[in-house]
């Protein structure tokens, strides 16, 4: 089993959809874990980290389920420019430095 | 100001050639990460720096594969007798001591290998 999990899609939604995407991933003791987007031949680039209480930055909301060991992420009235790939990432609470990256979720919004 | 940078930002070579890659990190950032990806796949971690403690292997996928990191600043990533499957983006990242804080990429290096 993958340390980190996702769906890779492609999700295609309409423009003003509702999408949702979940990760799983494998460490319990995990301790840290974020959202990042990576447009096509592009770098990563941090969307938002996630907290235990859930946050939410504008259209998109972060969640942390320890119990089922998923995050997710929520992006409310999808936009064309939110396409993109998002990559879950973990850090887990191994006493080494590891960051796991998970493949991605592929989405497209389209007009 | 300046953010990560890489070079080259391509390198096509022959296989069996050894190659560099290097790495500028942010100014004062303590954390500098390597990680590989693959057409169509995700980040693999490679190798970890942080400060003046041991670095973190874990990720590098055999010997012939090493890095450095001189003076707590620039990186070197060096492949030896490259193989076709190491053809792949080389991306570094560096971020402040603290581990919640985000990693900044740099836009990466992509290595073909003949």
């Amino acid at each position: 089993r993958k340390e980190v999990e996702q769906d890779p899609g492609p999700f295609n939604v309409p423009e003003g959809a509702t999408v949702a995407f979940n990760c799983t991933y494998s460490n319990s003791a995990s301790q840290s874990f974020f959202w990042y987007r990576q447009d096509c031949r592009k770098e990563p680039k941090l969307l938002m980290s996630v907290y235990s209480s859930g946050n939410e930055d504008g259209r998109f909301t972060a969640q942390l389920n320890r119990a089922s060991q998923y995050i997710s992420l929520l992006i409310r009235d999808s936009k064309l420019s939110d396409s993109a790939t998002y990559l879950c990432v973990v850090i887990p609470n191994t006493g080494g430095f590891k960051t796991i990256f998970g493949a991605g979720t592929r989405l497209f919004v389209k007009a | 100001g300046a953010g990560v940078s890489q070079s080259p930002s391509n390198k096509v070579t022959e296989k069996g050639k050894d190659v560099e890659l290097r790495c500028d990190p942010i100014s004062g950032h303590t954390a500098l990460y390597w990680y590989r990806q693959s057409l169509g796949q995700g980040l693999e971690f490679l190798i970890y720096f942080q400060g003046n403690s041991a670095p973190d292997k874990s990720g590098l996928p055999s010997d012939r594969f090493s890095a450095e990191r001189t003076g707590g600043s620039v990186s070197t990533l060096t492949i030896q007798r490259t193989q076709q499957e190491d053809s792949a983006v080389y991306l570094c990242a560096s971020r402040p001591s603290k581990k919640r804080e985000t990693q900044y990429f740099g836009p990466g290096t992509r290595l073909l290998v003949l």
